[in-house]
């Protein structure tokens, strides 16, 4: 079966533009997960989805970030007017649960801001 | 609040040699800890993870930890180093907190280097 897959790998953009990165998890899991990792900050947690409940927003940074996951399946995670800070890999993980089950990564998506 | 600690963020062994690899955890309930592995250019894949069973959990790839409450640790060990293993390596704990959301904080990394 497929795994965690995320696109683009790579996205290159100008300071000020919106992006948007996408997650496909695996089929079947119910909670989804958005890590970034960055070398200053190393790997922080950003947003949390389980199944129809209310998202937990706790690790965005500001408000230019938001996310959705649309269907319980695919999500999207939206930056607005990028800075150069955002610069990072954003890791997407997806879980049959929450708790102990384990986290399924993607291959992340490279962000640079130029 | 529950953080991680990574003792070293890089570490050299000879290949053959032992590895271990330093992690401690502060928790006000009792954790689950996980250890993942990233290649370059890879996303994270779960080497082993402790949730209140065995103390000493044995992982992929010949790796293995032991969860040791009186030293707040969990370090990840392996008999004999591969260059396969080569590699960063994080040290998580899960939240368990009110929300109970399951969301990973994660440890500094510690990048292992295999000499051959």
């Amino acid at each position: 079966g497929a795994g965690v897959s995320q696109s683009p790998s790579n996205k290159v953009t100008e300071k000020g533009k919106d992006v948007e990165l996408r997650c496909d998890p695996i089929s079947g899991h119910t909670a989804l997960y958005w890590y970034r990792q960055s070398l200053g900050q190393g790997l922080e947690f950003l947003i949390y989805f389980q199944g129809n409940s209310a998202p937990d927003k706790s690790g965005l940074p500001s408000d230019r970030f938001s996310a959705e996951r649309t269907g319980g399946s695919v999500s999207t995670l939206t930056i607005q007017r990028t800075q150069q800070e955002d610069s990072a890999v954003y890791l997407c993980a997806s879980a049959r649960g929450q708790g102990s089950y384990e986290q399924y990564f993607g291959p992340g998506t490279r962000l640079t801001v130029t | 609040a529950q953080s991680v600690t990574q003792l070293g963020s890089h570490v050299s062994v000879s290949e053959g040699a032992l590895v271990l690899l330093r992690c401690n955890y502060s928790s006000s309930v009792p954790p689950y800890l996980f250890w993942y592995v990233q290649y370059p250019n890879q996303g994270l894949q779960l080497l082993l993870k402790y949730t209140s069973a065995a103390t000493l959990v044995k992982g992929i790839n010949g790796f293995e930890a032991e969860f040791k409450k009186s030293e707040t640790s969990f370090h990840l060990t392996k008999p004999s180093a591969h260059m396969s293993d080569a590699a960063e390596y994080f040290c998580a704990v899960s939240d368990r907190g009110s929300s109970n959301t399951g969301k990973l904080i994660f440890g500094q990394g510690t990048t292992l280097q295999v000499k051959p």
